[in-house]
């Protein structure tokens, strides 16, 4: 069974602060997708990562895929009051049972203004 | 186009009673996935089908089952209920097994007592 850890697992920052989430796993990833979600609603994909190294990033935030994809970041650069959520990581492995997807714990990000 | 839909938005059950869930996939979409979600923690896979046929089953009991129908809808179904059955059911829908677009619906609140 594979795992996977998100942390912090509770995070609560200024408005205009930086941070880091990150996401690590004993196994190899085939890849790896950051989601957010907000109360009473379903995750929302925010970006897919394939590639060991790769870099993506979306306005304010910067995915980063761990060379050995075995680990993920999520920076947010000048946090806002709308980047509260839950964000979280959900990887994808080789082998048997490779189309489910497996989903960390999640972060729960509060932004205060 | 709508998202997914999924229904009821919410649902009281009393312990040993059945519920049955209900998703619409997007347009097109053939594959639907299954996801419990307990409050704090990150959803948790349950069942996924393509094409009307089962291709994947997470660790749940036999009284969890499921089924898709011609119009790539989707029912979850859950015997016998326990109050540890309460949580958010998420239904994520992609276009097939191979494609990492899932889109998720707003999930069932579904509470046992």
């Amino acid at each position: 069974t594979q795992l996977l850890e998100q942390s912090p697992q509770f995070l609560s920052i200024q408005e205009g602060e930086n941070l880091t989430v990150y996401c690590n796993s004993s196994s190899v990833f085939s890849s790896l997708q950051w989601y957010r979600q907000e109360p009473g609603e379903g995750p929302v994909l925010l970006v897919t990562v394939v590639t060991g190294g790769e870099v993506k990033k979306l306005k304010r935030l910067t995915f980063q895929f761990g060379d050995a994809r075995k680990d993920s970041s999520l920076h947010i650069t000048a946090a806002q009051p709308g980047d509260t959520g839950l964000y979280l990581c959900v990887a994808r492995y080789s082998g048997a049972g490779s189309y489910q997807l497996t989903f960390g714990k999640g972060t729960k990000l509060s932004v205060i203004p | 186009d709508a998202g997914v839909t999924q229904s009821p938005t919410h649902l009281i059950k009393t312990r040993g009673q059945h519920v049955t869930l209900r998703c619409s996939p997007i347009s097109g979409h053939k594959s639907v996935s299954w996801y419990q979600q307990v409050l704090g923690q990150g959803p948790q896979f349950i069942f996924q089908y393509y094409e009307k046929e089962e291709r994947g089953r997470g660790n749940f009991p036999d009284r969890f089952s499921a089924r898709q129908f011609p119009n790539y809808s989707s029912e979850l179904n859950v015997n016998a209920l326990l109050l540890g059955d309460s949580a958010l059911y998420l239904c994520a829908s992609s276009l097939g097994l191979q494609v990492w677009g899932y889109t998720f619906g707003s999930g069932t609140r579904l509470t046992v007592v």
